[in-house]
């Protein structure tokens, strides 16, 4: 597609659920990052897929957490059992490789566990 | 472990003024990459500019131009004849060359264009 977009762009959830988010990157770009933002605060890394490979989720914050790209394309991150500390801006953004290439980023996933 | 500070939590400018946002880094790294980011109220993050570690010309992007100084660990933003819709959080990141090329931001400057 022309941009990096995410769905949903806001969700609500109770405490204790399960949420999936999704991404859909560049359709060239075959390096894919999440990051969670908290409010006030820049973007922090949680993980990266090149293709469908997962390098590194070393900055997954629980074993709650988890993503996919099973065919190299699409992205899910798996927020299991939410609990009120999940509640933030979670980015996705896509790079033409895994080098110094531009990050290009979408437009965000609002997450709120009450 | 690379870190970035942004020291200026919020700044205010006059429509047509020029500002600069101020971004240091630490690093060990040799080559990398520093970027700036924009935020506005819609949320979405925007690629300002790019400045790649190995250059010693300051990157520039029409208004847009930075002071790199390599040695300082310094990469500041400057914004000439700024516009409302310049206003904005604004980010600074780092990315190494090497290994997992996940940046690393600053907590941001929030800028304020005053008519």
């Amino acid at each position: 597609g022309a941009g990096v977009s995410q769905s949903p762009r806001y969700k609500v959830t109770k405490r204790g659920q399960d949420v999936t988010l999704r991404c859909d990157p560049i359709s060239s770009h075959a390096t894919l990052y999440w990051y969670q933002q908290a409010l006030g605060q820049g973007p922090e890394f949680l993980t990266y897929f090149n293709y469908e490979a997962q390098p590194d989720k070393s900055g997954l914050p629980s074993d709650r957490f988890s993503a996919e790209r099973p065919e190299g394309s699409i992205s899910t991150l798996t927020i299991q059992r939410t609990e009120q500390r999940d509640s933030a801006m979670y980015r996705c953004a896509s790079s033409l490789t895994g080098a110094a290439d531009t990050q290009y980023f979408g437009p965000g996933t609002r997450l709120t566990v009450l | 472990a690379q870190t970035v500070t942004q020291s200026q939590p919020e700044m205010s400018v006059q429509e047509a003024e020029t500002v600069t946002l101020s971004c240091t880094y630490d690093t060990s790294e040799n080559n990398y990459y520093l970027f700036w980011y924009k935020q506005p109220p819609s949320r979405q993050m925007i690629l300002v500019i790019r400045q790649e570690a190995y250059k010693q010309q300051n990157a520039t992007e029409n208004r847009f131009s930075v002071n790199f100084q390599k040695a300082a660990k310094s990469f500041s933003l400057k914004i000439s004849d700024s516009q409302l819709g310049d206003t904005a959080m604004y980010f600074c990141a780092f990315m190494k060359d090497t290994g997992r090329r996940a940046l690393t931001f600053g907590s941001g400057t929030r800028l304020q264009v005053q008519p």
